[in-house]
């Protein structure tokens, strides 16, 4: 089976500290993934990474940047967090797109 | 750009009882559909998903939708729920020409004994 898995399943962070949170796929995927889960909101689309060095902006990039220095690993930065980005953030790996994604078990963010 | 409704957030059901949770997406192209779902504390699962053929899917545990395209709904049933059916449901289309997944707010299914 395709494992996804994230670092980090709770995280507790004060404001204004620079937050990484690592993603790392073990099945050579090309596609890669960044969403936030919010109650009643679903999931959000922050950043996708077709490729190496590839990003691409969703539908939510602010505050957030991504990293993609190889393929397995797709790391999320905030910046600076703030306490709206309180969140469980989840990342996903894709081959191609009718297999749908593979996702990790999520990590929540506690901005403080 | 493709979105997706899920008409209910919560789902109330007896054990053994049948349940359905509502899908509707809009979109002006063919696309993928998924139902995935989310057992408390863990990340997304796929459930099933219709891609093209038969309109109706299934999965291994007794779930089933139904891809309806002039209603533009794929609706997730199942005849008879168990305690273990208790987790939170989201439904997702993509667009054939595009990787990227928009998802719905999410159905949460509580099954009482």
């Amino acid at each position: 089976d395709v494992k996804v898995t994230q670092s980090s399943r709770y995280l507790v962070k004060r404001t204004g500290e620079k937050v990484f949170l690592e993603c790392v796929q073990d099945m050579d995927h090309e596609n890669m993934f960044w969403y936030r889960q919010d109650p009643g909101l679903g999931l959000r689309l922050i950043y996708f990474s077709y490729d190496v060095k590839m990003k691409e902006k969703g539908d939510i990039p602010e505050g957030y940047s991504v990293s993609r220095e190889k393929k397995e690993r797709f790391s999320l930065i905030l910046e600076s967090a703030s306490t709206n980005q309180t969140s469980m953030y989840l990342c996903a790996s894709q081959t191609v797109p009718t297999y749908g994604y593979t996702f990790g078990s999520g990590t929540r963010l506690t901005v403080v | 750009a493709q979105s997706v409704t899920q008409l209910d957030s919560q789902v109330p059901v007896f054990e053994e009882a049948p349940v359905e949770l509502r899908c509707n997406y809009s979109s002006s192209v063919s696309v993928y559909l998924f139902w995935y779902v989310q057992y408390p504390n863990q990340g997304l699962q796929l459930l099933l998903k219709y891609l093209s053929g038969s309109t109706l899917v299934e999965s291994i545990n007794g779930f089933e939708a139904e891809f309806n395209k002039s209603q533009t709904s794929f609706h997730l049933r199942k005849p008879s729920v168990h305690i273990s059916d208790t987790a939170e449901y989201f439904c997702a289309v993509s667009e054939l020409s595009d990787y990227k997944l928009s998802f719905g707010a999410g159905t949460t299914v509580t099954v009482r004994a």
